[in-house]
């Protein structure tokens, strides 16, 4: 049975440190992982999605990386800024049953300026 | 688009209440997912559509709780009787396949 985890469960750090967040799951046998982040009261919106083919995928200030044989994938978010604080949830499309995605428990960022 | 469409927004019901909660999803998406998050239990997949039909049903709780997409523009998870326990915040997403998922703002359901 797939499980994903993500450490560490809470981070806070000053404004403009960069910063990596981690996720890891049990079963390498992946389609693909996307990245998500969780504004307080609010709905979950995708920020990357990395290919089970793909090492990495880009956006602004945000790398991610994917490390599929050791069932790894970290986030890494460049400058931080206060308007990055929210939960952020990894999320892993198991190619044995590709239509949903298993998500991880997140981790809550406070960025303090 | 719109985004994924979700109604109402808060609910509030006694214990024992019919609750009906609803999603349009984005046009052109062929999935449809209904998921519930609490702080204890985090984010839980209910139940999943592809073309309106129920796929997977694994993660309803209990028969107290029941889903339907009578066509590809609208889905309703209803909980009859409800509980306390049902307290949650109900997600609705749609994608399409292997593609990202959009998630709608969320229903906060409280049951007292």
């Amino acid at each position: 049975k797939q499980e994903v985890t993500q450490i560490p469960a809470a981070l806070s750090v000053p404004e403009g440190e960069n910063l990596v967040l981690n996720c890891s799951f049990t079963d390498s046998a992946i389609y693909n992982l996307q990245w998500f982040r969780q504004d307080p009261g609010k709905g979950l919106t995708s920020l990357l999605l990395i290919q089970s083919s793909q090492r990495e995928q880009t956006s602004g200030r945000l790398n991610a990386s994917l490390d599929k044989s050791s069932g790894r994938s970290t986030l890494y978010i460049a400058a931080s800024q206060p308007g990055d604080s929210a939960t952020y949830l990894c999320a892993v499309r198991p190619e044995t049953s590709y239509d949903k995605v298993i998500f991880g428990p997140g981790t809550s960022l406070s960025v303090i300026p | 688009d719109a985004g994924v469409i979700q109604s109402p927004r808060h609910e509030v019901t006694e214990m024992g209440q019919e609750v009906t909660l609803r999603c349009k999803p984005i046009s052109g998406h062929d999935y449809l997912f209904w998921y519930r998050q609490t702080m204890m239990r985090g984010l839980e997949l209910l139940i999943y559509f592809n073309n309106n039909v129920p796929i997977d049903d694994s993660g309803m709780p209990e028969d107290r709780f029941s889903a339907k997409m009578p066509n590809a523009s609208f889905s309703t998870l209803k909980i009859q009787p409800s509980e306390p326990r049902d307290s949650a915040v109900y997600f609705c997403a749609s994608s399409t396949w292997g593609d990202k998922e959009y998630f709608g703002p969320g229903t906060r359901l409280t049951v007292t």
